[in-house]
């Protein structure tokens, strides 16, 4: 079956680099996710990374998948209070008909300390 | 709204008590997916709808749980007979279908807290 699984709290001082981890265990999974998740508000995708990449960077993110491993990172640069929330990390795999339903880790809580 | 919106943003009820929870998807968008988002908890999928196609309903916990979208717009989910064990952020959200499907828009959610 399917399983995600991240670690649940993370605590790094402003302007340091924070790295959240992920397993998986669906070796078919196809989309893998990192979602934001600020108090009070609903999910935002962050960025996403396909099976067949190994990084992928968007300004001061970076996603690294070892596939063999099924281990996912996301790389946080220069850290930010305002990158404070909860980090979700997902996969899916792509279904005939379009049906992607990703499934969920518990949320790695990032505290950042001024 | 250029945004997924749920209402109403808070529910307290009684147990015993049905519930309704209301869902306005990003104009356009033909998927719609309803989760549950528990204390400490990831996200528990409960229904998807895409188009006309009958609804994917593998993720629902009992049969008090329903749901039902209208026009291929607005979704409503039912809890009929609360329990305390539904209290629970409740969390819709809509995306395109095709090669844009992974991007899913979340809505506020809905906190239900049944007492």
């Amino acid at each position: 079956g399917e399983d995600v699984e991240q670690s649940l709290f993370l605590s790094v001082r402003e302007g340091d680099s924070s790295v959240i981890n992920c397993t998986y265990t669906d070796s078919s999974s196809t989309y893998l996710y990192w979602y934001k998740q600020e108090p009070g508000a609903g999910l935002q995708l962050l960025t996403y990374i396909f099976s067949n990449m190994d990084m992928k960077q968007d300004q001061r993110l970076t996603v690294l998948l070892n596939k063999k491993d099924k281990h996912l990172s996301l790389r946080i640069a220069d850290t930010q209070t305002g990158d404070s929330a909860i980090y979700f990390c997902a996969e899916s795999i792509s279904e005939t008909g379009g049906s992607y339903i990703p499934t969920f880790g518990r949320g790695t809580s990032l505290i950042v300390h001024p | 709204g250029a945004g997924v919106s749920q209402s109403p943003s808070n529910k307290v009820t009684e147990k015993g008590k049905d519930v309704e929870l209301r869902c306005d998807p990003i104009s356009g968008h033909t998927a719609l997916y309803w989760y549950r988002q528990s204390l400490g908890q990831g996200l528990e999928f409960l229904i998807y709808f895409q188009g006309n196609s009958a609804p994917d309903k593998s993720g629902l916990p009992s049969d008090r749980f329903s749901a039902e979208r209208t026009g291929g717009s607005v979704s409503t989910l039912t809890i009929q007979r609360t329990q305390q064990e539904d209290s629970a952020v409740y969390l819709c959200a809509s995306s395109l279908v095709g090669h844009e499907a992974y991007e899913q828009y979340f809505g506020p959610g809905t906190r239900l807290t049944v007492t």
